[in-house]
C-alpha cells in the first residue's frame, strides 16, 4: 500500500525550515527518503530502519516512530538547492525486499 | 566511478509494439530494481533482478519482463505496448547480497539512473 505524504506542496525563504511527513497502514521495516529534481533521477537521502539506525546526509535529519509508522524529514536552514519532491519510500520487510513510494512532497526554496 | 547508467534517453513507439530498455549498475552492485514513474507520481516498483533471476514483482502484467546478465546488467522488455506506458522508467541498483537492502554492516542504499523516457504514441 502507497505510504501518503504532507504536505503536497511546500514553498519556504532561503534560510527557513521545513519538515515533510510520511506515513503508512502498514508496519513498516524501513523508510528511504529521495529528492529528485525536474527532469533527473532520484538522489538518495536517509534510510531509517526499524529499532533506531539511520544512515544518510549530513544535513538532513529525519525520526521513525514505528508504532505510528511514520517517519518526519526536517530541512534546517534550507537552501535554493534543496528545492525538489521528496519522496519517501517504504519497506515493510518479512520477504518483500521492495520500496514502495508516495506521490512526493514539492519543495521550493525562494531566495 | 560511473554511476548507474541507461539507455536510450528517450524513446518514441506506438501502440502495440515492442521496447527494450538497458540499465548497468553502479561499480559493485549486483541488485537491479526497475520503476515506471508517471508524471507527477512516485515511482512504481515493476520488479528487482538478482543472481540474474526476478526475485520480487510489483503489480504490472507479464507484457512487462526482464533479463539480468552475467555482468549484472539488467533490460525490461514491454510487448504489445499501450498508451498507458508511457512514463519515465528507472533502473536502480544497490549492493550487498540478497536481500538488496540488508547487508551485515547494515542497509544499503538504492541508487536511481537518470531514466529512460517513453512515449507511446
Amino acid at each position: 500500500q502507497q505510504p501518503v505524504q504532507s504536505p503536497q506542496a511546500v514553498i519556504l525563504r532561503e534560510g527557513e525550515d521545513a519538515v515533510i511527513n510520511c506515513s503508512s497502514s502498514k508496519a513498516l521495516y524501513s523508510v528511504h527518503w529521495y529528492r529528485q529534481k525536474h527532469g533527473e533521477a532520484p538522489v538518495f537521502l536517509m534510510i531509517l530502519l526499524k529499532g533506531g539506525e539511520q544512515k544518510g546526509h549530513e544535513k538532513i535529519s529525519a525520526s521513525f516512530n514505528e508504532k505510528k509508522q511514520q517517519s518526519s524529514l526536517y530541512l534546517t536552514a534550507s537552501q535554493l538547492s534543496y528545492s525538489g519532491t521528496y519522496f519517501c519510500g517504504t519497506e515493510s520487510g518479512g520477504s518483500n525486499y521492495k520500496l514502495t513510494f508516495g506521490k512526493g512532497t514539492l519543495l521550493t526554496v525562494n531566495p | 566511478d560511473a554511476g548507474v547508467t541507461q539507455s536510450p534517453t528517450h524513446l518514441i513507439k506506438t501502440r502495440g509494439q515492442q521496447v527494450t530498455l538497458r540499465c548497468s549498475p553502479k561499480s559493485g552492485h549486483d541488485t537491479v530494481s526497475w520503476y515506471q514513474q508517471a508524471l507527477g507520481q512516485g515511482p512504481q516498483f515493476i520488479f528487482q533482478y538478482y543472481e540474474e533471476e526476478e526475485r520480487q514483482r510489483g503489480n504490472f502484467p507479464d507484457r512487462f519482463s526482464g533479463h539480468q546478465f552475467p555482468n549484472y546488467s539488467s533490460e525490461l522488455n514491454v510487448n504489445a505496448l499501450l498508451l498507458g506506458d508511457s512514463a519515465l522508467y528507472l533502473c536502480a541498483s544497490s549492493a550487498g547480497h540478497w536481500p538488496p537492502f540488508v547487508t551485515s554492516g547494515g542497509h544499503n542504499e538504492q541508487f536511481f539512473g537518470p531514466g529512460t523516457r517513453l512515449t507511446v504514441l
